[in-house]
């Protein structure tokens, strides 16, 4: 499968649990981005990376949020003290730099927090 | 004020029609403008990008006004399968990050 990779598909979480997503990328891009979907909504950026540095955060990453790259390949993206608010869908989009801006969306993460 | 504004629809138009999709955008430095096609529970996939010139692809056209900050999407002979939402999308301050309309949701009925 040469596309964008995201595990889980699913979570339900209680409540002030943490949570963990991963992302693989297409394997040449070297740029993913993190989005947050909730119903009724497009997608709205929370971070992105190019290689392993973080160079952009959006005011909707609280401190509870936490992106990494490490080796600028996967990303993980973590969320600590879940809530309610935090239910929604969590993309993972990677592209190469020099492309048109063709994002390639991973299937998304659907987090429920009850 | 949003930064992408989009009527959210429903549109039900019959198979055949052409359909017509609107959006502003409120940042007059964005460079890149693009449509995203999302099918219910699924991802945005890419539609298009489009151009001050305007650009069409088969049945689909879309255009750009920048001084009206203004992007369009024209849909003509419509199918069912072009049932969807239909995401307007414009780059961010910063050129990386793209912006998302809230979609206009299109249904095509037989």
């Amino acid at each position: 499968d040469t596309g964008v990779s995201q595990n889980p598909r699913h979570k339900i979480t209680k409540r002030g649990q943490n949570v963990t997503f991963r992302c693989d990328p297409i394997s040449e891009h070297n740029r993913l981005y993190w989005y947050r979907q909730t119903l009724g909504q497009g997608p709205e950026f929370l971070t992105y990376f190019q290689n392993e540095a973080q160079l952009e955060k959006s005011r909707l990453l609280s401190d509870r949020f936490s992106a990494e790259r490490p080796k600028g390949s996967f990303s993980t993206l973590e969320i600590q003290r879940t809530e309610q608010g935090d239910s929604a869908m969590y993309l993972c989009a990677s592209v190469n730099t020099g492309d048109s801006y063709g994002y390639t969306f991973g299937s998304g993460t659907r987090l429920t927090v009850v | 004020r949003k930064e992408v504004e989009q009527d959210p629809g429903p549109f039900n138009v019959p198979e055949g029609a052409t359909v017509a999709f609107n959006c502003t955008y409120s940042n007059s430095a964005s460079q890149s403008f693009f449509w995203y096609r999302q099918d219910c529970r699924k991802e945005p996939k890419l539609l298009m990008s489009v151009y001050s010139s305007g650009n069409e692809d088969g049945r689909f056209t879309a255009q750009l006004n920048r001084a009206s900050q203004y992007i369009s999407l024209l849909i003509r002979d419509s199918k069912l399968s072009d049932s969807a939402t239909y995401l307007c999308v414009v780059s961010s301050n910063s050129g990386y990050a793209l912006n998302f309309g809230k979609g206009t949701s299109l249904l095509v009925t037989p």
